[in-house]
């Protein structure tokens, strides 16, 4: 199994670009989340889903949309940059262990500057 | 929404001594409470968590403790080694929303040799 994989590991954008960034799962987890990382902070929520076709709003949703047509895939866009948009992005996945305990596994982070 | 303080922001302490990280939580519907372990340039990883279930729970050198009634938890390390140094995290979420899981600041712990 890869686990959870991100594309691309690092991008710069210009102010107004817009781009997607790549997530997908081989473990057949029902649930995905994106995550921002800013420097010195935690990791504050922008979009979920609980399954393909459904996803819902975190703490910082805006400036971004999110699809899942399938379990395995969850790419997050860019809809018009801006350097606030500057950030480490972590796309994560997770399922209930056998006793029903939640597990999430995080991708290895995309590193985007927006200038 | 839930929201979740975590305390202190840094913390040093001398190789050997015992480590403490405090975090509260705002959602009482909140009944699951990870830690993770971050190390510079890499992605977080899970290394204990509670269910609201349970008042404590250890692994190793590691301990989480949960006070439903007053909404905290807190990840205690004891015999602290040069590799505990990193970025720890907690987080809260309800078993409705296995991907809807919060975190709180980070607290950057230095082990002093």
């Amino acid at each position: 199994n890869a686990g959870v994989t991100q594309t691309p590991k690092f991008q710069v954008l210009k102010t107004g670009q817009s781009m997607t960034l790549q997530c997908a799962q081989d473990m057949n987890h029902e649930y995905m989340s994106w995550y921002r990382q800013d420097p010195g902070m935690g990791l504050r929520l922008i979009h979920y889903s609980v399954g393909a076709g459904i996803t819902d709003q975190g703490e910082v949703p805006n400036g971004y949309n999110v699809s899942r047509s399938t379990t395995e895939d969850f790419p997050l866009r860019l809809l018009s940059a801006a350097p606030s948009q500057t950030s480490v992005y972590f796309c994560a996945s997770s399922y209930f262990g056998g006793d029903r305990v939640i597990k999430q596994y995080f991708g290895p982070g995309t590193r985007l500057t927006v200038t | 929404g839930e929201n979740v303080e975590q305390h202190p922001s840094t913390l040093s302490v001398q190789e050997g001594d015992s480590a403490v990280i405090k975090c509260t939580y705002s959602d009482s519907a909140s009944n699951y409470f990870p830690w993770y372990k971050q190390e510079l340039g890499k992605r977080p990883q899970l290394i204990i968590d509670i269910r609201s279930n349970v008042g404590e729970k250890k692994d190793q050198r590691i301990a989480v403790t949960l006070n439903k009634t007053a909404k905290h938890f807190s990840l205690h390390i004891t015999e602290t080694q040069p590799e505990d140094s990193a970025v720890y995290f907690c987080a809260a979420s309800t078993r409705s929303s296995a991907s809807k899981i919060i975190f709180g600041s980070g607290t950057r712990l230095s082990i002093r040799p």
